[in-house]
């Protein structure tokens, strides 16, 4: 069981970006999968999740409307997604699968992260 | 101001024990399982303690959870310096309809 994240990102303010997490070694249609961001030298905090299964979708009060969250089932794959980068939006993004299916709870299983920078 | 609260840092010599505390309130651990993270330095995450006490596989039993109505300790014994890390607890927040973390904890063994 693992979910891979795809590669670091180099930004300028103001462009769009995806970042994609794909799992494996489990039925990916079955767990929610949320996304978790970490600002250099802070904490983590949760940013919302996805239910590949009927693309049921929740976020973060303090994220909501800032990204977009997706998924292809057919390719097992979730997405994080910005339409306008900030310099804010700098930091390490994780993906993680809870340890039961078909509900958000503890998360056992974490993508290694994707690193965003945004510069001008 | 994490929704979660953790002391900043705690420490403590090789071979003793500590314990980490994570405040709440009746609307997330009041509620709902905590579960506890391990962050060592460059690395993701990794799940310590859920559903409040319980040790995913290839947890060594040297860690620990437990909860008392809103607040949660993970106690950890027999420290090594391979502890020394970042740990955060996490739990479900009815009010806010959305997962929480605590501040975090950087543990030192001195």
């Amino acid at each position: 069981v693992q979910l891979v994240q795809s590669g670091a990102e180099v930004k300028k303010p103001g462009e769009s970006l995806k970042i994609s997490c794909q799992g494996s070694g489990y039925r990916f249609t079955n767990y929610w999968i949320g996304w978790v961001r970490q600002m250099p030298g802070k904490g983590l905090e949760w940013m919302g999740i996805i239910y590949p299964g009927d693309s049921d979708t929740r976020y973060s009060p303090s994220f909501q409307g800032q990204v977009t969250i997706s998924a292809d089932k057919s390719i097992s794959t979730a997405y994080l997604q910005w339409s306008s980068l900030r310099a804010s939006d700098s930091a390490m993004y994780y993906c993680a699968r809870p340890v039961v299916p078909a509900r958000w709870n503890a998360m056992d299983v974490w993508g290694q992260g994707t690193t965003v920078t945004v510069s001008s | 101001q994490s929704v979660l609260t953790q002391p900043p840092s705690v420490s403590a010599a090789p071979g003793q024990k500590v314990t980490i505390s994570c405040s709440g309130s009746s609307s997330n651990i009041g509620i709902d399982y905590v579960s506890w993270y391990q962050q060592l330095p460059g690395t993701a995450p990794k799940l310590l303690i859920y559903d409040n006490d319980k040790r995913p596989s290839g947890i060594p039993d040297r860690f620990s959870g437990s909860k008392s109505g809103t607040s949660a300790t993970l106690g950890i014994t027999g420290l090594q310096t391979g502890d020394e890390a970042d740990y955060y607890c996490g739990t479900w927040d009815a009010s806010l309809s959305a997962w929480v973390f605590g501040g975090g904890t950087k543990l030192t063994v001195l």
